[in-house]
């Protein structure tokens, strides 16, 4: 079955550093990969997907990632981050179609002025 | 993008009442919708699938009894916590389906319920 890992459960930078969150995932065949981000309180914002293509996916607000099939990985960066950017991210797969979605457990991002 | 409205967004019930959440797809019709629940710092899981003219489909370990899910049109699904207790205390958020050109391909998620069961 399809699944995703985040093996970081909370990352702390400083404001303007760069960022990078990891992603792992489990799927039989060609992923479908999305990252999406929660605001404290907040609903899901969708980041950026892979579906096929490029294996390096531009997302919203100066986010990408880079799809490595040999890795298994689809990990988030952004190469200056900004205190708005504290959030929790989750990486996720689709269950039978890409609008059902399976999430990993999130990593909690803490930016430090 | 499509635009999923999730109501209300934060409400406090006392033990063994009821409260409904509603879920609209604004601008366009959803067949299919999906209710997840997170847990304080855990991730989101499937609760169930809500589907327009049919039964809602469980996630195993989902007691249907107690969270009922009505698809009352193309554009409204509505979930019920049945006599609530603490422990149902979440965050609850749905999520449709887009259409057309990007059918099966993205979900759309409302903006989330704040469940507190005093």
């Amino acid at each position: 079955a399809q699944s995703v890992t985040q093996p970081d459960i909370h990352i702390t930078v400083s404001e303007g550093a760069s960022l990078e969150l990891r992603c792992n995932y489990s799927y039989g065949a060609t992923p479908y990969l999305f990252w999406y981000v929660q605001s404290p309180g907040q609903g899901l914002q969708l980041l950026l997907k892979y579906f096929s293509g490029d294996t390096l996916v531009q997302g919203i607000k100066g986010f990408e990632a880079e799809f490595k099939r040999s890795q298994s990985s689809f990990n988030l960066r952004k190469p200056s981050v900004h205190w708005s950017d504290a959030a929790e991210y989750f990486c996720a797969v689709p269950y039978s179609s890409a609008s059902k979605i399976i999430f990993g457990s999130g990593t909690r991002l803490s930016i430090r002025p | 993008g499509a635009v999923v409205s999730q109501h209300p967004s934060r409400v406090i019930c006392k033990s063994g009442t009821s409260v409904k959440i509603e879920c609209r797809s604004l601008d366009f019709q959803a067949t299919t919708m999906f209710w997840y629940r997170q847990f304080p710092k855990q991730s989101l899981m499937l609760m169930a699938t809500s589907n327009e003219g049919s039964k809602a489909t469980y996630e195993q370990g989902v007691e249907k009894d107690k969270f009922l899910i009505n698809h009352a049109s193309l554009t409204l699904s509505t979930l019920t916590v049945t006599s609530a207790h603490p422990e149902d205390s979440s965050f609850y958020i749905c999520s449709a389906p887009g259409t057309g050109e990007v059918m099966n391909t993205e979900a759309f998620f409302g903006q989330g319920t704040r469940l507190t069961v005093v």
